[in-house]
Parts: C-alpha cells; sequence; structure tokens
C-alpha cells in the first residue's frame, strides 16, 4: 500500500533562511508519481511540482528546488531565502500509476518577519 | 490551463438536511473525479473515486449511502451529504483527472460544510 510520511509536523524560520521540508514514502509499484502542493490559510491547493519515478533529476524553479532520492525513497523539498509568503501547510502527496493521490500529513511552515 | 470549480465554495446546513456539492471541470474532459475531506489542521483522506457512468468507489471507512457521488457527464461529478450532522462538517475537496495523457490531476479550490 502506498504512504507518505511528513515527519516535520511544523517549522518556524526567520525570513530569507533556508528550509528543507521532508517527505519519504513508500510503495511497491515500479511507476508512480510524487507531488508537492501547498496550502495557504484560504484553503485552496495550490499545485507545486510532478515528479515521475522515472526521472531522478533534481528539479529548481526559483527559489523552490526539489531533491529525489529513490534510494531513501525521499522527494524533499528545499525553499530558499524564505519570505512572509511562504507561510502555509505544505502536502508531499503519492499516486501509483496515474491512480488517485494519497497525501501526507503536511508540514505547517511559519516564516517569521 | 486547466481549471476546476467547485460549488457552492461554501454552505451552512442544519442538521438532517442534505447539501449537494458540484465539482465541474471547466476546460477538459475528466473521466475520473476524486472527492477528498479534510477537517481543520489535518490532511486531505480521499473519500471516493468517481468514474463517469459507473459507481463510485469508495475508500474503507467512507459510507456510501451517507455521500453520494454522481458521475454523470466528462466534465461533472457531484456529492451529496445525506443527512447531514455536525461532524460532517469539514471541508470538502475535489479533483478531476482528465481523459488521455499526461493524466494530469487538477484539485478544486474546496467546499467549505457547516452543518449546524
Amino acid at each position: 500500500a502506498q504512504k507518505v510520511t511528513q515527519a516535520q509536523t511544523e517549522i518556524s524560520v526567520v525570513e530569507k533562511e533556508d528550509v528543507t521540508l521532508d517527505c519519504v514514502y513508500e510503495t511497491r509499484d515500479t511507476t508512480y508519481y510524487l507531488f508537492w502542493y501547498k496550502q495557504p490559510p484560504s484553503g485552496e491547493l495550490v499545485f507545486l511540482i510532478r515528479r515521475n519515478s522515472f526521472d531522478e533529476q533534481n528539479e529548481i524553479s526559483g527559489r523552490y528546488s526539489w531533491n529525489f532520492q529513490k534510494s531513501t525513497s525521499s522527494f524533499n523539498f528545499t525553499i530558499t531565502a524564505s519570505q512572509v509568503v511562504d507561510s502555509a501547510v505544505y502536502f508531499c502527496a503519492l499516486s501509483e500509476r496515474d491512480d488517485k493521490i494519497i497525501f501526507g500529513k503536511g508540514t505547517r511552515l511559519h516564516i517569521l518577519p | 490551463g486547466a481549471v476546476v470549480s467547485q460549488h457552492p465554495s461554501w454552505v451552512i446546513c442544519k442538521s438532517g438536511t442534505s447539501v449537494k456539492i458540484e465539482c465541474r471541470s471547466l476546460d477538459f474532459q475528466a473521466t475520473t473525479m476524486f472527492w477528498y475531506r479534510q477537517f481543520p489542521k489535518q490532511s486531505l483522506m480521499l473519500m471516493a473515486t468517481s468514474n463517469e457512468g459507473s459507481k463510485a468507489t469508495y475508500e474503507q471507512g467512507v459510507e456510501k449511502d451517507k455521500f453520494l457521488i454522481n458521475h454523470a457527464s466528462l466534465t461533472l461529478s457531484t456529492l451529496t451529504v445525506t443527512s447531514a450532522h455536525p461532524e460532517d462538517s469539514s471541508f470538502y475537496i475535489c479533483s478531476a483527472r482528465q481523459a488521455g495523457e499526461p493524466y494530469e490531476q487538477y484539485f478544486g479550490p474546496g467546499t467549505r460544510l457547516t452543518v449546524t
């Protein structure tokens, strides 16, 4: 069965610091997809990234970067030079073969001014 | 880009009444839609998978007679909470998976249900 673990329930950092959100997943499939979503206080999910299991290249998008390591079943997310607007709940998620998406419990990130 | 809408965005209903939530894919066809529920400060929990023209598949522990799902067209799925009770108060989010490659899923903005 698929499972996503986000061990960090809540993190607080001072603005401009870098912060890494951890995500560990479990799946028996060789084909799967990993996601990160941001959920601001408004509640609407904001899609950040989708990565398939065959693409282990790290990704960078502006201040965001993702490190995918199949050897440790991890898909960590780093925000560089954090800003107050980055404050939100971040969910890591997994789907097997484009099926239903299963979410981790989320990490609540507070960026302090 | 692909857009999924939900209606209403929020609803308050009295205990014992039923409420219907709509999920629409506005600019793409979705053979499959998913319904999630999110309690305050918790994660999204998948309730059911809805395939166009067939019965929904419910996750373990979700009462199919209480949460009625209809997916009558390739752009619309509805979730009806029957005989709602205060414990059904939650944030309900749908997602729609586009028909065909690359099978991307897009999430709606959510519906906040409060049962008084």
